[in-house]
C-alpha cells in the first residue's frame, strides 16, 4: 500500500462546476500538506499549502485537511476550461522531502 | 526573476549509454531535490541536497544513478549504463529553507528521458 493514494481519474466536468479532489495518507507524521497543478510537459506548480489540520482558501480554490480521518481535500469553484490539468497532492513532515500522490488528471469542458 | 532551469528537456539514449541531467535552481536556494517522475504517476523522491551536501538519497533506484552538487548551486543527476525502465520525467526542485518542508518547492519543467 502506497503512503498517499488518489483517485487518478480521469475527471471531466462543465464548466463552472465544483470540483472535489481527495487524497488518503498512511503516514501520521505528516504535518504539511500540498496541493500542486501539472500542466502537460511542465513541472508541477505550487496551488495551495497547509499546515496541520484545518481550511484555507485562496481565490477559488478551498484546501481542507482532516488529520484524524488521514485525508485531504482540494475544492475548485466554478471551474474554468484553462483548470484542466493534473493535481497532485503532496505531503510531508520535517524530514524534508515531499510524498506526492498519483495525481488526478480534471478536464473542465466548456 | 528565473526559475528552476533544467537542461537538456529531451533525451534520447541507447541502452547501456551514461546521460548527465543538468539542474540550475533558483538563486539562494538552500534545498534541492530530484524527483522521478513516470507516465501517469506522481513524481518520486530521488534525493536531496542542503547547499552541497546530499543528506538524503534513499530513494535513488540503483547504484547507476548518482548525484552531486558540488558548489552548493548547479547539480548533476548521473545515470550509468542506461536501462528502458530509466525512462522517465526527471524533475529538479528548490526551496528556500533548510529541509525544504518550510517553504514550498519550486519545480523546473524537468528533463524526458527516453532510453530506446
Amino acid at each position: 500500500q502506497k503512503e498517499v493514494e488518489q483517485d487518478p481519474g480521469p475527471l471531466s466536468v462543465p464548466e463552472g462546476a465544483i470540483v472535489s479532489l481527495n487524497c488518503t495518507y498512511s503516514n501520521s507524521a505528516f504535518q504539511y500538506f500540498m496541493w500542486y497543478r501539472q500542466y502537460s510537459r511542465k513541472g508541477p506548480e505550487l496551488l495551495m499549502y497547509t499546515y496541520s489540520s484545518g481550511n484555507k482558501e485562496d481565490g477559488r480554490f478551498t484546501a481542507q485537511v482532516d488529520k484524524s480521518s488521514k485525508y485531504i481535500s482540494l475544492f475548485i469553484r466554478d471551474s474554468q476550461p484553462s483548470d484542466s490539468a493534473t493535481y497532485l497532492c503532496a505531503m510531508g513532515n520535517q524530514g524534508g522531502k515531499l510524498i506526492f500522490g498519483q495525481g488526478t488528471e480534471l478536464s473542465v469542458k466548456p | 526573476g528565473a526559475g528552476v532551469s533544467q537542461s537538456p528537456r529531451y533525451k534520447v539514449a541507447k541502452r547501456g549509454q551514461d546521460v548527465a541531467l543538468r539542474c540550475d535552481p533558483i538563486s539562494g536556494h538552500v534545498s534541492l531535490f530530484w524527483y522521478q517522475q513516470a507516465l501517469g504517476q506522481g513524481p518520486e523522491f530521488l534525493t536531496y541536497f542542503q547547499n552541497e551536501a546530499q543528506l538524503d538519497k534513499s530513494g535513488l533506484p540503483s547504484d547507476r544513478f548518482f548525484a552531486e552538487r558540488p558548489e552548493g548551486s548547479v547539480s548533476t543527476l548521473k545515470i550509468q549504463r542506461t536501462q528502458q525502465e530509466d525512462s522517465a520525467v526527471y524533475l529538479c526542485a528548490s526551496s528556500l529553507a533548510v529541509g525544504g518542508t518550510g517553504s514550498p518547492l519550486h519545480f523546473g519543467n524537468g528533463t524526458r528521458l527516453t532510453v530506446t
